[in-house]
């Protein structure tokens, strides 16, 4: 089973600064890795796939890279509507697929 | 407009048995993979099962694997998920959700909530 490892657990930002988000599997997954955004009370949205594409309808601020095991989701300057939790996703042993614990970004 | 619209969730006793329903409408469910997620409270996103379009390939993740069963009516465009001996720590929002074109879960339901107790 492949295990995704999100770091932080919490991250405390302000508005307009940069976040940082990583993600690092237990073994490689290609590009095979897609980031979530989680509100409570919503349905998770797709932000970012294989890795480094935007989903349909996703600002540019956000930002994906990374291949094999360590990927990395970048906020580039946030927005009110960005605090949430972030889930990194991995499809490489599809259909097994396997989520992240998850970043919460909250405002400091 | 895409809609997965989950239903079948309850309050139930340790080891008795859920079936969770996942309505979809707006997209071409027979050629979409489906899977269902859950979200245990104060917990993240947990990947229970999948489906592929034709139910040829089928995935569970191990803290369900023999006691739950995914299964799919194209012909009714619906989704299910059978929950059998449920246990506590089976409480969780679950949601059914599609994979998209490049094969990840562009849209999700709402969810369900099932609590599991006594």
């Amino acid at each position: 089973e492949i295990v995704l490892t999100q770091s932080p657990a919490t991250l405390s930002l302000s508005p307009g600064e940069r976040a940082t988000l990583s993600c690092r599997a237990s073994q490689s997954v290609s590009s095979y890795l897609a980031w979530y955004q989680h509100k409570p009370g919503q349905a998770p949205r797709l932000l970012i796939y294989d890795a480094s594409n935007r989903a349909t309808g996703i600002p540019p601020r956000f930002s994906g890279s990374g291949s094999g095991t360590d990927f990395t989701l970048t906020i580039s300057s946030l927005e009110p509507e960005d605090f949430a939790v972030y889930y990194c996703q991995q499809r490489s042993s599809w259909p097994l697929l396997t989520f992240g614990g998850g970043t919460k970004v909250e405002i400091k | 407009e895409v809609q997965l619209v989950e239903s079948g969730g309850g309050l139930v006793q340790p080891g008795r048995s859920l079936r969770l329903s996942c309505a979809t409408s707006g997209f071409t469910f027979s050629d979409s993979d489906v899977h269902w997620v859950r979200q245990a409270p104060g917990k993240g996103l947990e990947w229970v099962s999948g489906i592929s379009w034709n139910s040829g390939n089928i995935g569970y993740a191990d803290s369900v694997k023999g006691r739950f069963t995914i299964s799919r009516d194209n012909a009714e465009n619906s989704l299910y998920l059978q929950m059998n001996s449920l246990r506590a720590e089976d409480t969780a929002v679950y949601y059914c959700a599609k994979e998209g074109s490049r094969y990840y879960l562009d849209v999700w339901g709402k969810g369900t909530t099932v609590i599991v107790s006594s």
